[in-house]
């Protein structure tokens, strides 16, 4: 398996416009996760999804940030509209369990500026 | 709620120099409790894990023991090399109790030859 794809690697925005992250999990991982890593804040849980169904979305800092997942292979974390405090590297990560404590597997992150 | 707590860095150490990072944590539930490793430009990566209390998680020379009397999960390595210079971070999950993936804010090692 070619581990959790994350896409874009690098994107580089305009204060205002719309910013979509996409994720592809792990052929078979139930559970999928968003995160956001800063400096000052270390690596935040945004949002997690239980077979595509979102379980827990306090961490998702305000309205302008929203996530889906259609289907059990695809996800998407929009910020509409994007500020500069939104600059940071974005995670996405899977794992296999429903009801278990297994590790997660990350992608690769996309590192987000905001200007 | 859970929560996780490391120590906070950079810790600066010589080739063969002896590691440990603390970690503690507060959990309602049994969390289980995971090492990650962050090289540079890069995702998380797990390094060890554990998932009941008095495990031990063992992984290229890094271990760490689940000690539910104190609540911590510290990692230590006896001999560091230069490559293992990176960011550590500490995590539980207790999805029994609605926890996801949660991390401490991580430790920046820096190992010197």
């Amino acid at each position: 398996d070619a581990g959790v794809i994350q896409s874009p690697r690098h994107e580089v925005t305009e204060m205002g416009q719309e910013v979509t992250l996409r994720c592809k999990p792990i052929s078979g991982h139930n559970s999928l996760f968003w995160y956001r890593q800063t400096m000052m804040r270390g690596l935040e849980l945004l949002i997690y999804f239980n077979n595509n169904v979102p379980i827990d979305d306090s961490g998702m800092p305000e309205d302008r940030f929203s996530a889906k997942m259609p289907n059990a292979s695809f996800s998407t974390l929009k910020i509409q509209p994007s500020e500069p405090r939104d600059s940071a590297v974005y995670f996405c990560a899977s794992n296999p369990s429903v009801g278990g404590n297994t590790e997660a597997f990350f992608g690769q992150g996309t590192r987000l500026t905001v200007v | 709620g859970n929560s996780v707590t490391q120590m906070e860095g950079p810790v600066t150490l010589s080739e063969e120099a002896f590691l440990t990072i603390n970690c503690t944590y507060t959990a309602t539930g049994y969390p289980s409790l995971f090492w990650y490793v962050q090289y540079p430009g890069e995702g998380l990566q797990l390094l060890l894990k554990a998932t009941k209390a008095d495990d031990k998680g063992s992984n290229k020379g890094f271990e760490a023991t689940y000690r539910k009397e104190t609540t911590s999960f510290h990692l230590e390595k006896g001999s560091v090399q230069v490559s293992d210079s990176a960011v550590y971070f500490c995590a539980l999950s207790d999805v029994q109790a609605g926890t996801a993936l949660i991390f401490g804010k991580g430790t920046t090692l820096s190992v010197s030859s």
